[in-house]
Formats: C-alpha cells, sequence, structure tokens
C-alpha cells in the first residue's frame, strides 16, 4: 500500500535558522513525490516536485530512494514560510498524502 | 477567478439531511478528484473522473455518498443521510490529462453535521 509519513505535526524555528520537514514514503515502485503548502486561509498549492529539480521559494526538496525519503530543506527560513506542508506521492492517479506539518518560523 | 471553484463555502446541517457540494474545475482539466480533510490530517481520497466518467473510488466512498461529473465540467458530491462523522472539509482539485499535470485545488467545502 502507498503511505506518506510526516513524523513532525509541529516545526518551530528562529527565523534565519535552516528547516528540514521530513517526509517518507512506502510504494515498491518509482512514485512520484511532491511538497504541497497552504498557506493561512489560502488554498492547498504545489510547491514542488522531485522530477522538477527546482527550487521554489528558496526550498528544495532531494528523492532518496534508497531511505525512501523526500525531505524538504530551506537554508535560512523566513516568517512568510509559516504554513502547513504536506508530502504527497503519485503513482498512478491519485496523489496520497501525508498528515502535514506545521511550520511556524519566529521572528 | 479562473481557478477551481467550489460551492457552497460552508455548509451547516442536522444529521440524517442530505447535503450536495459543487465543484467547477478549471476550464479544459479533464481530471477531477475529490478529497476529505478532517482535524489533524492530510487530505484523503475519495474519488475521481476523467471526463464523465468516475474511474476509481477509495473505500472512505461508503454508499451514502456519490459523486457525477455529467457532463464532464462540473462535478456534484453528494451525501444522504449525513453522520457526525461526515463533519470534515471536502476538497476538489482538477489537473489536465497528460501524468504529470499538476492539481489544483479548490478552496474546500467545510461541513458540520449536528
Amino acid at each position: 500500500a502507498q503511505r506518506v509519513t510526516q513524523p513532525e505535526k509541529l516545526l518551530s524555528v528562529f527565523k534565519g535558522a535552516p528547516v528540514e520537514l521530513k517526509c517518507n514514503y512506502s510504494y515498491s515502485g518509482s512514485p512520484e513525490l511532491f511538497w504541497y503548502v497552504q498557506y493561512s486561509r489560502q488554498r492547498l498549492q504545489l510547491l514542488l516536485r522531485h522530477i522538477s529539480r527546482e527550487s521554489i521559494k528558496g526550498f528544495t526538496a532531494d528523492l532518496n530512494k534508497g531511505e525512501t525519503s523526500f525531505h524538504l530543506k530551506k537554508p535560512f527560513a523566513q516568517e512568510e514560510d509559516s504554513a502547513m506542508y504536506y508530502c504527497a506521492l503519485r503513482s498512478g492517479t491519485p496523489l496520497v498524502f501525508g498528515k502535514g506539518t506545521r511550520l511556524s518560523v519566529i521572528a | 477567478d479562473t481557478g477551481v471553484s467550489q460551492n457552497p463555502r460552508h455548509k451547516i446541517t442536522k444529521r440524517g439531511q442530505n447535503v450536495t457540494f459543487r465543484c467547477d474545475p478549471i476550464s479544459e482539466h479533464n481530471r477531477l478528484y475529490w478529497y476529505r480533510q478532517t482535524l489533524g490530517q492530510g487530505p484523503e481520497f475519495l474519488t475521481y473522473f476523467q471526463n464523465e466518467a468516475q474511474l476509481e473510488k477509495s473505500r472512505l466512498l461508503s454508499d451514502r455518498f456519490s459523486a457525477e461529473r455529467p457532463k464532464g465540467s462540473f462535478s456534484t458530491l453528494e451525501i444522504q443521510r449525513t453522520e457526525q462523522g461526515d463533519s470534515a472539509m471536502y476538497l476538489c482539485a482538477s489537473s489536465s490529462w497528460t501524468a504529470t499535470g499538476e492539481a489544483f485545488f479548490g478552496q474546500g467545502t467545510r461541513l458540520t453535521v449536528v
């Protein structure tokens, strides 16, 4: 079965500190991995996907198939990064989401 | 706003009543998805359509739930004989037909069953 695990419900960091939001998945094939973000009072939106290999808003994520992980990283957190972050997996069509991590960046 | 639109935004209903939600996807998106999100959980897949065909249903979609997309454009999700456990945010998303098509989400309909 496909499963996405985000072990931290809440992550608090100080502004300017590095951020790492953890995501592990279970799937035997080659899935697509995504990070979605939901800012306060806004809709869920795509932040980045592993196949793009790009940096969005300073965030990057590397797919590690050996460790079945897709951790989201940013070297210097900003206050505007405070939001809910969801890791998601897709193999076939529907996305499978983790439970999310709330990132709180403290000034 | 050319994004995914959901109506109503909020719905309060008494237990046992039927409710219907509507989703208008981004035009030209042929795939439409329904998800449910409860407190402390990520979105959970319910069902998806490609054009008017309902191609997949989750085990979460009990027989009290029915979804339609009659003309391959907007979709409705109906819950019959609502229960308190149905209280949740119901999210709709749409994407293009390509395998890598990004899913765009609506703002959701929050259902409260009292």
